[in-house]
């Protein structure tokens, strides 16, 4: 069965650093998700992505967020200067098409910012 | 605004207990709910859905309208039921499908 994946697993960065989280979605799918959940806390939608562009976006979502997809499989998540409190679980997730079908999730990436 | 609550943190039950896990949403309009399971290092994965309407490893939850309730219930723990649950909340209709999801409840079977 197909699935999402993610890399790296774990990443570990400095303050003030720029990172990129990948995702691989099922290939067929249309709508692209990214989610975060920072320890103790909830599952917390940052934004999703249709068509190469932005199709909602949370507050949380700010200037130093952006999203892309570069290729025709690859869907990344750019910070662009990290700060601690940006340290959680970030999860991507998938969906193929249609208001009533599941999005399927990724294992995550472990971000800390130390 | 959308919330889900999901009162307990932790439900510690014997093996062949009832379980009922609760959810409660806020929402105005048509949601559609999801419950959603994490496995001890796994992803996050569809349980089920309150349009399905079907029984997953014996799991089943109904969606009350007038109580704004979707608790996910099974009649006998199984220890292979030992997850983290979260209960979730969405639009219906339309394409982009925002999940809200609550606090999660840890659900502990022991043999």
């Amino acid at each position: 069965e197909p699935e999402v994946t993610q890399t790296p697993s774990h990443q570990v960065t400095q303050m003030g650093q720029e990172v990129i989280l990948r995702c691989v979605p099922i290939s067929n799918h249309l709508y692209f998700y990214w989610y975060r959940q920072i320890l103790g806390q909830k599952v917390e939608f940052l934004v999703s992505f249709y068509n190469n562009e932005i199709s909602e976006k949370s507050e949380i979502f700010d200037d130093q967020f952006s999203v892309e997809r570069p290729d025709g499989s690859n869907f990344t998540l750019k910070i662009r200067s990290t700060k601690l409190e940006d340290s959680a679980m970030y999860f991507c997730a998938s969906k193929s098409t249609g208001s009533t079908d599941t999005q399927y999730f990724g294992p995550g990436t472990r971000l800390t910012v130390l | 605004a959308q919330r889900v609550t999901q009162p307990e943190k932790l439900l510690s039950v014997f093996k062949g207990a009832p379980v009922e896990l609760k959810c409660n949403y806020s929402y105005s309009g048509s949601p559609e709910l999801f419950w959603y399971v994490q496995y001890s290092r796994q992803r996050l994965q569809l349980l089920l859905r309150h349009i399905s309407r079907e029984s997953i490893k014996g799991f089943t939850a109904d969606l009350n309208k007038g109580e704004t309730s979707f608790h996910l219930k099974k009649p006998f723990a199984q220890e292979e039921d030992s997850a983290m649950y979260y209960c979730a909340l969405s639009y219906m209709n339309t394409g982009f499908q925002k999940l809200v999801f609550g606090t999660g409840t840890r659900l502990l079977v022991s043999p």
